[in-house]
């Protein structure tokens, strides 16, 4: 199954309104990661937060991880028409061995006007 | 300007086909990756090297093939032992090591017709 899973799958909010995204993981991490997506685009990088921070900010953007919890949350603020995408988490770990970047799912973002 | 240049963005397969994406970065980076995203849904790694002349299989490698001659080239082949290729292929960079940031390309759409 995953290493990381978002959730919702899906979130409509109107915009001005914030909006929070989860992520939970299953095995330990050295960092995590939240991507965003544009319909049909590449994935651009928004924020790593390491396993021993429990908060970072960019801009409007919020990151907490709770590694008691494996989870992580991704808030927007104040949101706009622009901010709609799909957004993921991925994890830092080691897999099989190996150490890779796992994406989950993906939480798909719609900001109406 | 610096990144990763995907082409073509669309391909057209043929069945029994093999068709080969390119993927060139300009950012140095020593590790190069191909992930595989169906519609809707979140990505999974195929191949990934870490080192010129060296590569390894993702999680979903059957039906795939790579080759790292130079540092900054990386194309995937999709052969025609790939049952189901029709999906969105993305490219990505990074520097070795855990915690960096990875760099996408935008993508490229393989259609089997």
């Amino acid at each position: 199954s995953q290493q990381g899973e978002e959730d919702p799958q899906a979130l409509s909010i109107q915009e001005g309104e914030n909006a929070t995204m989860n992520c939970s993981y299953k095995t330990s991490i050295n960092n995590l990661q939240w991507y965003r997506q544009n319909s049909g685009r590449g994935l651009v990088h928004l924020i790593l937060i390491r396993s021993n921070e429990r908060e970072k900010h960019s801009g409007r953007l919020r990151v907490t991880l709770d590694t008691s919890k494996k989870s992580s949350s991704l808030l927007i603020t104040a949101s706009r028409a622009a901010d709609t995408a799909s957004y993921f988490c991925a994890t830092d770990a080691k897999v099989q061995g190996a150490q890779k970047l796992v994406f989950g799912q993906g939480t798909r973002l719609t900001i109406n006007p | 300007d610096g990144g990763i240049t995907q082409s073509p963005k669309y391909l057209f397969r043929k069945e029994g086909q093999n068709v080969t994406l390119s993927c060139e970065q300009n950012l140095n980076h020593d590790a190069m990756y191909w992930y595989r995203q169906d519609p809707g849904q979140g990505l999974r790694l195929i191949y990934y090297s870490q080192i010129v002349n060296d590569f390894q299989k993702g999680d979903i490698a059957e039906g795939y093939s790579v080759s790292r001659e130079k540092k900054e080239s990386f194309p995937l082949t999709v052969t025609s032992a790939q049952k189901n290729p029709t999906a969105f292929y993305l490219c990505a960079s990074s520097y070795q090591g855990s915690g960096n940031t990875i760099y996408f390309g935008e993508g490229s759409w393989l259609t089997v017709v």
